[in-house]
């Protein structure tokens, strides 16, 4: 077990629908970030956010956007969904002493139907 | 642009056997490397680190070998076992908060 909190586990939604995934960081953490995993993209950086601000942004979508909260958790929401942004959603964390490593989440699996 | 790929897709070993995973990297600026587990249904999972300083770092079963002159990072898994059956991922972090991996190989270990 990493430390890791994702929420849900799985999601199926339809198009043009909007989804919130939930992230809670290890205890300590004050890094989050979110990668996307699709079978021909691979792992995929989206956004990282540190101690509630936006640190280093990636390949995220407009229709994509993140934060992160006061208490640390993360939210990513996913809005105008299309099948393609049918992917595993990973969050993964690191703290301030080692924050070149990260420790990932199990996941959230998104289906757009 | 800069990537980080590897060269075999699927790797099958004989469980007992010795596994080495390959990965090549194209940005001569990386400085740090780090080797991800993913088994099914799961999330990456830390495996061992090296930095751009050495050439080698071992750990429990797995060594990791970093030839800068080739941009070339290599995995070691001693004894494979079925439990070390997963995808495994190198990725490189040149830039802070953007951790970049490779495409991923699948280790399949067979009795």
């Amino acid at each position: 077990d990493s430390g890791v909190t994702q929420t849900p586990k799985h999601l199926i939604t339809a198009t043009g629908q909007r989804v919130t995934l939930r992230c809670s960081p290890r205890s300590g953490d004050l890094s989050v970030y979110w990668y996307q995993q699709s079978l021909d993209q691979g792992l995929q950086f989206l956004i990282q956010y540190y101690n509630g601000e936006e640190r280093a942004k990636g390949n995220i979508l407009e229709r994509f956007s993140a934060q992160q909260f006061p208490d640390l958790h993360s939210e990513l929401n996913l809005s105008s969904l299309e099948l393609g942004d049918s992917a595993l959603y990973f969050c993964a964390s690191s703290g301030t002493g080692d924050n070149e490593k990260l420790f990932f989440g199990s996941g959230t699996q998104l289906s757009v139907l | 642009g800069e990537s980080v790929g590897l060269h075999l897709p699927t790797l099958s070993v004989q469980e007992g056997d010795n596994s080495i995973i390959n990965c090549a990297y194209s940005n001569s600026a990386s400085d740090y490397f780090i080797w991800y587990k993913q088994e099914s249904g799961k999330g990456p999972q830390f495996i061992i680190d090296i930095r751009s300083n050495m050439d080698k770092r071992q750990g429990q079963r797995v060594t990791v070998l970093l030839n800068k002159t080739v941009k070339h990072l290599s995995l070691q898994i001693a004894a494979t076992q079925p439990g070390d059956s997963a995808v495994y991922f190198c990725a490189e972090n040149n830039d802070w908060g953007k951790l970049q991996f490779g495409a991923g190989t699948q280790v399949v270990v067979t009795p």
